[in-house]
């Protein structure tokens, strides 16, 4: 049974780094093929893919948010984490981490909803 | 703006059939990737619906299908029910931006 789940602070001050980490089961980063991605959602708005984390640790980024945002993995504690610099109120939203056997995202964690404010 | 183009809102009356579509271009689905499908439930993460354009992802029922032609895709729900009423988005792979992209989603409403 695959299983993620996201977890991290709730509320960030502007400016401020966010560090997010996905814990997951039930599948190996280690398999070739196997991706995790980051994928976040304003409230009330459409889904915006974030980022990807290949098993051979190839990073894909946002074009838009490549500069601010860090992929790191940890095998084994089966963790991926998303660092996210410079937070600004427009990041509000929930964030979620997701397996993508192949080309499609399988399973998505619960997300975790980010609030920036001051 | 998403690079995939989904009709804001549908809607249809119970046992109508409707079809949501995702635009897109020669770099994303014109290139050949794959469309998926994502339903969201009100208030729930998103959940797999339909892989690889045309397949149904586990539980889905069969008056539901997926095509994929040229530089676009369709969801075609027929038998609607009051159960469907969700979000739909479609998503795929661009490679002039290197990487995953979703359109903007489309509310699908049960009158």
């Amino acid at each position: 049974q695959i299983t993620l789940k996201e977890s991290g602070p709730t509320l960030v001050k502007p400016t401020q780094t966010l560090t997010l980490t996905c814990t997951f089961s039930g599948f190996s980063l280690n398999t070739t093929g196997v991706t995790v991605g980051w994928i976040r959602q304003p409230p009330g708005k459409a889904l915006e893919w974030l980022a990807l984390l290949y098993w051979d640790d190839d990073k894909r980024y946002r074009p838009s948010l490549e500069s601010r945002l860090t992929l790191a993995k940890d095998t084994s504690k089966n963790q991926v984490v998303l660092t996210m610099t410079d937070m600004d109120p427009v990041d509000t939203a929930s964030y979620y981490c997701a397996y993508r056997p192949s080309s499609a995202f399988d399973h998505w964690g619960q997300g975790v909803l980010v609030t920036v404010s001051s | 703006q998403s690079v995939l183009t989904q009709p804001p809102s549908v809607s249809g009356t119970p046992g109508q059939r409707v079809t949501i579509s995702c635009t897109g271009t020669s770099s994303n689905i014109g290139a050949g990737y794959d469309v998926q499908w994502y339903q969201q439930l009100p208030g729930t993460a998103p959940k797999l619906f339909m892989h690889g354009n045309r397949y149904r992802a586990s539980g889905v029922p069969d008056r539901i299908s997926g095509s994929k032609s040229g530089t676009s895709a369709s969801l075609v729900i027929t038998g609607l029910q009051t159960e469907d009423e969700a979000d739909y988005y479609c998503q795929s792979f661009d490679t002039s931006l290197g990487g995953v992209i979703f359109g903007g989603g489309t509310k699908l409403t049960v009158l």
